[in-house]
């Protein structure tokens, strides 16, 4: 079965360090997301892509945060000088089509720590 | 925005028993899809079920979305069937982004 790939699976920073997490969507998926979950707590959305422009986002994606598919195949978020608060699980996903009628497919997480 | 409750927050269960999971939402949905989270924090793909019945194995779950709940049923639990439970719904109101619950965690002994 067609798997939503997100490395690394985990990543230490410093604080006010820059990170990059990356994804690789299944290949014929057109919408992206990325969510994130603090532990303990429920699951947050971030953003939503699509077309190459974000479509949706939280209030949670300020400007720290910014997403890119740098290729045909990658789908990066990026967040710039990391906070303690930063430290979460986050999750990349895909669907086939307007996510509404589709069900996501979610990658294995990333679990970013903030030291 | 949307609501979405899950019951019971935590289930206890010895191996072989059955359970029923259930999810609320307050607005109609046109996307509903039930997670397991493993104790390794993996997000797994239950079901897509914004109506109906499906069944898959030991896991089946039912949507009825003119009442606004789903609910998964686990029959013969087994212990790796330990985890989080949840629910997410997505609404015409904001196409693109799944709201979660808050889910709920199930313990299995031997």
């Amino acid at each position: 079965e067609p798997e939503v790939t997100q490395t690394p699976s985990h990543q230490v920073t410093q604080m006010g360090q820059e990170v990059i997490l990356r994804c690789v969507p299944i290949s014929n998926h057109l919408y992206f997301y990325w969510y994130r979950q603090i532990l303990g707590q429920k699951v947050e959305f971030l953003v939503s892509f699509y077309n190459n422009e974000i479509s949706e986002k939280s209030e949670i994606f300020d400007d720290q945060f910014s997403v890119e598919r740098p290729d045909g195949s990658n789908f990066t978020l990026k967040i710039r000088s990391t906070k303690l608060e930063d430290s979460a699980m986050y999750f990349c996903a895909s669907s086939e089509g307007y996510s509404s009628n589709y069900g996501y497919t979610f990658g294995s997480g990333t679990r970013l720590t903030v030291v | 925005g949307i609501q979405v409750e899950q019951s019971p927050p935590d289930l206890i269960l010895q191996e072989g028993a059955n359970s029923t999971l259930r999810c609320n939402f307050s607005d109609s949905v046109n996307n509903l899809q039930w997670f397991h989270q493993n104790p390794w924090g993996q997000l797994i793909n239950l079901f897509y079920i914004p109506s109906g019945t499906k069944q898959n194995g030991r896991l089946s779950a039912t949507t009825v979305a003119t009442e606004r709940y789903s609910l998964l049923y686990i029959s013969s639990s087994q212990t790796t069937d330990s985890g989080v439970y949840f629910c997410a719904v997505g609404y015409t109101g904001t196409a693109s982004k799944l709201t979660f619950g808050t889910g709920t965690r199930l313990q299995v002994t031997l």
